[in-house]
């Protein structure tokens, strides 16, 4: 079945520093894969999308990049800011599928101290 | 546009007792999709509802039920409430449904405390 693998948090890292976050994927059809932000309290919210092989998803200063080769969709940000401390969730939907929900990552907790 | 939103926001209740959780979609939107979030689970897909019918089911116990209604507000019940159902409810709505490659919008949640 399909199924969402990410790297385990949480992540604390220092304001200004470089940001990973791993995310692979194992699916039968063709995914859309996306990254979503829970801020504390709230509800998620979508940070970036790529539906197809090679796709870049951006937003924010973030970026994710489809790599059908690796299955591998793997959050960036060259410089975290403190308002970027969150829990972060990768995820796909299996388009033509016969699931039509989004499966998730467990979640990465980031923590950015200034 | 208005984002999706969801009543209430907080709920207690006690085992046993039965409770119903309301999500109104984006304007426009057909489908809409619940799930529940706790530490220990993550994020889990209940079900969705596509033009008021359930088009989708995750792998939860009959207890859990929903229904559409034909303004796509969408309703979901749990029934003989249990302490493991404490969790954050999400619901999510997108024009016609994930499984073609669409964004999904989520709402503030609401979280259930049984006791």
């Amino acid at each position: 079945g399909n199924s969402v693998t990410q790297m385990e948090g949480p992540v604390t890292l220092s304001e200004e520093a470089f940001l990973t976050i791993n995310c692979t994927y194992t699916a039968t059809g063709y995914p859309s894969l996306f990254w979503y932000v829970q801020y504390p309290g709230e509800g998620l919210q979508l940070l970036l999308k790529a539906t197809k092989a090679d796709d870049k998803g951006s937003n924010k200063g973030f970026e994710a990049t489809y790599r059908k080769e690796t299955t591998s969709f793997h959050l960036e940000k060259g410089s975290v800011q403190v308002s970027d401390s969150a829990v972060y969730f990768c995820a796909l939907s299996d388009r033509g599928g016969s699931q039509g929900n989004l499966i998730f990552g467990k979640g990465t907790k980031l923590s950015v101290k200034p | 546009k208005a984002g999706v939103t969801q009543t209430p926001r907080y709920l207690i209740k006690t085992r046993g007792q039965q409770v119903t959780l309301s999500c109104s979609p984006i304007s426009g939107h057909r489908s809409v999709s619940w799930y529940q979030q706790t530490p220990g689970q993550g994020l889990q897909f209940l079900f969705e509802y596509f033009s008021e019918t359930q088009r989708n089911k995750g792998n939860f116990p009959g207890r859990f039920s929903g229904r559409q209604f034909s303004n796509s507000r969408s309703e979901m019940n749990v029934s003989t409430l249990e302490l493991g159902d404490s969790a954050l409810y999400l619901c999510a709505s997108s024009l016609r449904g994930a499984d073609l490659g669409e964004t999904q919008y989520f709402g503030p949640g609401t979280r259930l405390l049984v006791l």
